[in-house]
C-alpha cells in the first residue's frame, strides 16, 4: 500500500497561474482532506469530502476549489494564484475517524 | 468554535529524560484525539489515537493520556532519544470527521 499519495512536491507559481494538486490514497477510504500548514497557524481544514462526488468547505477555503470525481483522487485547484497561497498543503484520508496524511506539496506563490 | 492549544511551544532535554507534552482543548465534545509527530519538510506520522471512551492508549515508549471533562491530554515518551526529536501535533475529532490541530511542540533531545 502507498498510503496517501501527493502530486506534485514542489511547486513554484506567479502570481494568477492556475494549478491542480493530485491526492490519491489507495485504502479504499470514504473521507479526504486538504489542509494547509504555515507558520505560526497551525494546520488549517481547506476542503473535505466524505464520499465520491461530494466536497464541502472547511475553515479557509477562499480561493481554493475541489473535486473527487472518484473515491480514490482528491483534487485541489487554485483558479488565480496569490502570494498568501504559498504554504505547505496536505492531503489525508480517513476511516473509523483515523486520519492518515500524504507527505505535502510545498507550494511558492511569487 | 474549537480551540486547541499546546504548551510548550519548544522545549529541550537531555537524551533518556521523559518527555511530557501537553495538548488542552476548549471543547469537550470529541469523538477522538490523535497525536501525531512531524520531522522538517515531512508529512504527519500518526502516533496514537484514543477514542473519547477511553483514558490511556499505549504504543512501546509512548503513552497518552485523555481527560475529556477538563479538555486535557498528556503525551508521555519514555527514555528520550535523539531520534524523537520532532515536532509533535494534537488534534481533535469532531463533528463531521474533521480535524482542529493545536499549533504543535518542537522537541529537541540532546546527546
Amino acid at each position: 500500500n502507498a498510503g496517501v499519495t501527493q502530486t506534485p512536491k514542489f511547486r513554484v507559481l506567479k502570481t494568477g497561474q492556475s494549478m491542480t494538486l493530485l491526492c490519491a490514497q489507495d485504502m479504499n477510504h470514504e473521507y479526504m482532506y486538504w489542509y494547509r500548514q504555515d507558520p505560526g497557524m497551525g494546520l488549517r481544514l481547506i476542503h473535505y469530502s466524505v464520499g465520491e462526488g461530494t466536497t464541502a468547505k472547511g475553515e479557509v477555503p477562499d480561493g481554493y476549489n475541489v473535486s473527487r470525481l472518484k473515491k480514490q483522487n482528491f483534487l485541489l485547484g487554485l483558479e488565480s494564484a496569490a502570494p498568501s497561497q504559498t504554504s505547505v498543503y496536505f492531503c489525508a484520508s480517513s476511516e473509523n475517524n483515523e486520519q492518515f496524511f500524504g507527505p505535502g506539496t510545498r507550494l511558492t506563490v511569487l | 468554535k474549537q480551540e486547541v492549544t499546546q504548551i510548550p511551544a519548544a522545549l529541550s532535554v537531555p537524551e533518556g529524560e521523559n518527555l511530557v507534552l501537553n495538548c488542552s482543548f476548549t471543547d469537550s465534545a470529541i469523538y477522538n484525539l490523535q497525536w501525531f509527530r512531524q520531522d522538517p519538510g515531512k508529512g504527519l506520522t500518526s502516533l496514537l489515537l484514543i477514542q473519547s471512551s477511553q483514558r490511556e492508549q499505549t504504543s512501546g515508549r509512548l503513552n497518552a493520556s485523555l481527560d475529556k471533562s477538563s479538555g486535557r491530554s498528556t503525551l508521555y515518551i519514555a527514555a528520550s532519544q535523539p531520534g524523537d526529536s520532532a515536532t509533535y501535533l494534537c488534534a481533535v475529532c469532531v463533528a463531521g470527521n474533521k480535524l482542529t490541530f493545536g499549533g504543535g511542540t518542537r522537541v529537541l533531545v540532546k546527546p
